[in-house]
């Protein structure tokens, strides 16, 4: 079975530029969440979308911007690009909605923003 | 302010040694998760723990919760250069679910053969 795709799997942008990212969940999960690690970080929560819609949000600004998509498919959307929004972004799902259930990582995109 | 404070960032030690690896806390979790994660890779789940208290062990891990649910463990027996990796706490707060899980920021592994 395939585990959680994420594409692209490499990016590399220029500052005030836009980028789109796109995760596919493992088949019959419906819950999607976005992650962002900088450099020696751990993750840090984006966004969750659970039966298409947004169920949280963490402390990002409004350049970031996800949705869902019926077959629960999910993009991730950051506008005006900044060197700090270098980092690799993952894509987790779950069967639900995010509590004790097991999350699903994908290998992330690395995005660079030169 | 981290929420979720791992220690040691970093540790390199030979193969057979023993380690154990924290993850504190001011705030309680619902649960908590550890987590691997190795290089261009998306961190792997190892093992979720709910109840204050309790136990759980995979092969040469063993993982614990804190009585107060604010705080876990790791403990590796006899590591292998396999064990090597990032490993992660990460917990969902107390009505925090739409928040998403909070992680620490990693623990760099090294076994050295």
């Amino acid at each position: 079975d395939a585990g959680v795709t994420q594409s692209p799997t490499h990016l590399i942008k220029t500052r005030g530029q836009h980028v789109t990212l796109r995760c596919s969940p493992i088949s019959g999960h419906k819950s999607v969440s976005w992650y962002q690690q900088v450099l020696g970080q751990g993750p840090q929560f984006i966004f969750q979308y659970y039966e298409k819609e947004e169920r949280g949000r963490g402390n990002f600004p409004d350049r970031f911007s996800a949705r869902q998509f019926p077959n629960y498919s999910s993009e991730l959307n950051v506008n005006a690009l900044l060197l700090g929004d270098s980092a690799l972004y993952l894509c987790a799902s779950s069967p639900g909605r995010v509590g004790v259930e097991k999350l699903f990582f994908g290998s992330g995109t690395q995005l660079s923003v030169l | 302010t981290q929420l979720l404070e791992q220690s040691p960032q970093f540790l390199s030690i030979q193969e057979g040694e023993n380690l154990t690896v924290y993850c504190n806390s001011s705030s309680v979790f619902s649960s908590l998760q550890w987590y691997r994660q190795e290089p261009g890779e998306g961190p792997v789940l190892l093992v979720t723990v709910v109840t204050g208290g309790e136990v759980k062990k995979l092969k040469r891990l063993t993982f614990q919760f804190g009585d107060a649910r604010k705080d876990s463990s790791l403990h590796i027996t006899a590591a292998q250069p396999g064990d090597t990796g990032l490993y992660l706490c990460a917990g969902l707060r107390v009505g925090g679910g739409a928040d998403g899980l909070t992680f620490g920021k990693g623990t760099h592994l090294i076994i050295q053969p």
